[in-house]
């Protein structure tokens, strides 16, 4: 069936680091490809998206790109601030189908 | 900006229970969805509902769960006898054409 899979979690970097998360996905379909982030308290918020193969999503700093050779939809970005800190996920949607299929979350910390 | 609502945040409740779990979603969305995440585990998608019926569910979705969108605003989730398995996070989503879907705060179900 169509999986998600996450790097693990929890992930702590300094302030200014560089931050990868590492998502890889097993898919039937054609998925369009997201990350969400979760900040303390509150809902999950579309971070970016890709719907096909070779497109970049970017959104506050943040950028992910789709790699249906690998699989993959990494997320990248050059300099992490404390106010990144939160849950990151990983999601795909299958062209067609209602329902996301979500990684298990990562969980960041950015120290200043 | 429009957000999607969920009350309560925390509901405790005792095994075998009917516990009711409320969301507005927003207001000129036309899609909504339950999804539940089980501490530590991956957020999972329970059901989706369009045009006043369940478009799609899962099988953790079965005959103790119900959905209802009562009043034009309200999408509701009813467990109708609840078990420890049930203890979650509940979110409910909302999209206008089946593209990014917009979360809720969730709604946090401890039973005992």
């Amino acid at each position: 069936g169509d999986s998600v899979t996450q790097m693990e979690g929890p992930v702590t970097l300094s302030e200014e680091a560089f931050l990868t998360i590492n998502c890889t996905y097993t898919a039937t379909g054609y998925p369009s490809l997201f990350w969400y982030v979760q900040y303390p308290g509150e809902g999950l918020q579309l971070l970016l998206k890709a719907t096909k193969a070779d497109d970049k999503g970017s959104n506050k700093g943040f950028e992910a790109t789709y790699r249906k050779e690998t699989t993959s939809f990494h997320l990248e970005k050059g300099s992490v601030q404390v106010s990144d800190s939160a849950v990151y996920f990983c999601a795909l949607k299958i062209q067609g189908a209602q329902k996301l299929v979500f990684g298990q979350g990562t969980r960041l910390t950015i120290n200043p | 900006e429009p957000e999607v609502t969920q009350t309560p945040s925390h509901q405790v409740t005792q095994m075998g229970q009917e516990v009711i779990l409320r969301c507005v979603p927003i207001s000129n969305h036309l899609y909504f969805y339950w999804y539940r995440q089980i501490l530590g585990q991956k957020v999972e998608f329970l059901v989706s509902f369009y045009n006043n019926e369940i478009s799609e569910k899962s099988e953790i979705f079965d005959d103790q769960f119900s959905v209802e969108r009562p009043d034009g605003s309200n999408f509701t989730l009813k467990i109708r006898s609840t078990k420890l398995e049930d203890s979650a996070m509940y979110f409910c989503a909302s999209t206008f054409a089946r593209d990014e879907q917009y979360f809720g705060p969730g709604t946090r179900l401890t039973v005992t």
